[in-house]
């Protein structure tokens, strides 16, 4: 069964205090893996799309990894407006449609 | 770029009435959008996959005929929630597909509370 895991489900750090998100996944076929950041009663913003295993993209302070098993959101010195739940999901080998299988989201929390 | 509006962006109404909800990609066309739903402190739920010019895939346990879609055009998505219960109460969120990535835009989202 094609299944997603985020990792932790709650993150607090201080300001200028890097870290990382875990994104697991068992999928048959992947055919991307995308990264969402969602703000409190907003829909998701799209981030970054992976497709191989080695691959890596960046945006400010935000980089993303990805290996066979699981992608990794890396934060470097984050700032409070870095502030949001961000979700995980994979497009798998199934899917002729674009449908997505999320992960929970970890909701992480930056203070000044 | 590639924006997705809702329409409304928020609703109240009473139970045993219908509500419509409109998506619409702004600058891009759709030719699959999607519909979820998201409770409280949870991940996004897919509700069903809108085609262009056919009929929707619901997910199982999404009743049918309680939430209607139509996916008139390359540009919008509509969702029809019959005969509103206050259990139907949530944020409801649509996407479109952009590219050959198949990249997920979302909307902002409406809240709908069933009174």
């Amino acid at each position: 069964e094609d299944q997603v895991t985020q990792s932790p489900e709650a993150l607090r750090l201080q300001e200028g205090e890097s870290s990382s998100l875990n994104c697991s996944y068992t999928v048959s076929g992947l055919r991307g893996l995308f990264w969402y950041r969602q703000d409190p009663g907003k829909g998701p913003e799209f981030l970054f799309t992976l497709y191989s295993a080695g691959e890596e993209k960046e945006k400010e302070r935000l980089k993303a990894t990805l290996t066979k098993k699981e992608s990794f959101l890396h934060i470097t010195a984050p700032k409070p407006e870095d502030s949001a739940t961000y979700l995980c999901a994979v497009r798998p080998g199934s899917s002729n449609t674009g449908k997505l299988i999320f992960g929970q989201g970890t909701t992480l929390q930056v203070k000044p | 770029g590639a924006v997705v509006s809702q329409h409304p962006s928020w609703v109240i109404c009473k139970s045993g009435t219908s509500v419509k909800i409109e998506c619409r990609s702004l600058d891009f066309q759709a030719t699959t959008m999607f519909w979820y739903r998201q409770f409280p402190k949870q991940s996004l739920m897919l509700m069903a996959t809108s085609n262009e010019g056919s009929k929707a895939t619901y997910e199982q346990g999404v009743e049918k005929d309680k939430f209607l879609i139509n996916h008139a055009s390359l540009t919008l998505s509509t969702l029809t929630v019959t005969s509103a219960h206050p259990e139907d109460s949530s944020f409801y969120i649509c996407s479109g597909c952009k590219g050959q990535g198949y990249e997920q835009y979302f909307g902002p989202g409406t809240r709908l509370t069933v009174t």
